[in-house]
């Protein structure tokens, strides 16, 4: 069975401190890892996905498949991303697991 | 493009009743899917949908029926619904499962 664990219900940081946000998950085979996020008022959406290794507003994640993990990072956090995040696996098929949710919160 | 649009946002029932939620999306994805977000339990898996006329069911099935009879739509029935079933329910389409493009949510309270 595939399992994402974020551990974080609420991360609060203050604007421009570094921003970790912890992914762990549990799966047999080869996964996929996404983040996705929804801003207050806007719909969920994509924010990356670990097979692009891409930057998106300054957020990276790197999948370590030795500590099962792939959490999202940002040098300086700003006031615009506060919002919902969730972490979410595939094992390429068509079901998408989520985490719980971490909700980060930037103060001024 | 209107992209996955879900009606109705808001619904308030009493226990027993049943309904259907709707789920349209225009950009021609095989892949449709229903989720439910809960306080503390993130999105859970309804059901799901890899193309017209197939259906399979998800992480929290009972309670909820799906059909698919067209590429487009995707709704969610509620045979009889109780308390347990209070959330907010996500349709979700993609080209496959990776990438969805999320509605806007459905706010259903079962009093």
């Amino acid at each position: 069975a595939q399992r994402v664990t974020q551990p974080e219900k609420l991360l609060s940081v203050f604007k421009g401190a570094p921003v970790e946000l912890k992914c762990n998950y549990s799966y047999s085979g080869s996964p996929e890892l996404f983040w996705y996020v929804q801003y207050s008022r806007q719909r969920l959406q994509l924010l990356l996905r670990h097979i692009s290794r891409e930057s998106i507003k300054g957020f990276t994640a790197d999948l370590n498949k030795g500590e099962t993990s792939f959490h999202l990072k940002k040098p300086f956090a700003q006031e615009e991303d506060s919002a919902m995040y969730y972490c979410a696996l595939t094992g390429g098929g068509n079901k998408l697991t989520f985490g719980t949710g971490t909700q980060l919160k930037v103060e001024l | 493009n209107a992209g996955v649009t879900q009606t109705p946002k808001f619904q308030v029932l009493k226990t027993g009743q049943s309904m259907t939620l709707q789920c349209a999306q225009d950009m021609n994805h095989e892949y449709m899917s229903w989720y439910r977000q809960d306080p503390g339990m993130g999105l859970r898996l309804i059901h799901y949908s890899v193309g017209a006329g197939i259906t399979d069911q998800g992480e929290v099935p009972n309670g909820y029926n799906v059909s698919r009879s067209t590429t487009e739509d995707f709704p969610l029935r509620l045979l009889s619904a109780a308390p347990s079933q209070t959330s907010v329910y996500f349709c979700a389409s993609s080209w496959s499962g990776e990438k969805l493009f999320f509605g806007s949510g459905t706010q259903l309270s079962v009093l």
